[in-house]
């Protein structure tokens, strides 16, 4: 199963664009790349999912390089409400287990 | 589409006693449901994944006995934590995943308090 790497925590502020990366040196030929936002004494929620090159929703887009190595979580004009823990996982469509890594805690100032 | 539903979504219980956590998948067959568990400001730790009409598989310094998991149906899983500690107070949390998609939809979490 391919270890994710994000960083511990970013600052940003209200109306900014944020970008968090997330490192999957050995990610498998047929892993995907998920994210997932979590607030505090909440399960975790789906943002975005890819494979490679990019992916857009109406909430984030997701950027993979060609060597799918990385990748990076991209939300436009965050707002208070977006301060939470930013989870990416890596897995295959065999419905096998994810492990999460550390996370990234977002923290939006005003 | 594809939602989760866990119940209780807190409980409290006395030292000793037995505790039963629902996670129904509502609109969706989960065949496999996984159950983390989430101590304050720490990450989710995967306790064990469960197939439907299969023993759960534990993970490694989990407890099978002391974290009973039943799958019996494909909308149902439980988690029964049993002769609680207050060490065992967490967050509890499950995720299912089907056939007909591709992703895991995560339950909305159990706060435990053992006292």
């Amino acid at each position: 199963l391919a270890k994710t790497t994000q960083p511990i925590s970013m600052d940003s502020y209200e109306g900014q664009e944020v970008n968090i990366t997330c490192s999957h040196n050995n990610i498998a030929t047929n892993d995907y790349i998920t994210w997932y936002q979590q607030f505090p004494s909440q399960g975790p929620r789906f943002i975005i999912q890819g494979y490679k090159t990019k992916v857009t929703n109406e909430v984030a887009s997701l950027f993979i390089p060609a060597d799918r190595k990385s990748s990076t979580l991209s939300l436009p004009r965050v707002s208070l409400s977006d301060t939470a823990v930013y989870y990416c996982l890596v897995g295959d469509g065999n419905f096998n287990k994810f492990y999460f890594g550390s996370g990234t805690k977002l923290n939006v100032k005003p | 589409g594809a939602v989760v539903s866990q119940h209780p979504s807190w409980v409290i219980c006395k030292s000793g006693t037995s505790v039963k956590i629902e996670c129904r998948s509502l609109d969706f067959q989960a065949t496999t449901m996984f159950w983390y568990r989430q101590f304050p400001k720490q990450s989710l730790m995967l306790m064990a994944t469960s197939n439907e009409g299969s023993k759960a598989t534990y993970e490694q310094g989990v407890e099978k006995d002391k974290f009973l998991i039943n799958h019996a149906s494909l909308t149902l899983s439980t988690l029964t934590v049993t002769s609680a500690h207050p060490e065992d107070s967490s967050f509890y949390i499950c995720s299912a995943t089907g056939t007909e998609f591709y992703g895991y939809t995560f339950g909305s979490g159990t706060r435990l308090t053992v006292v």
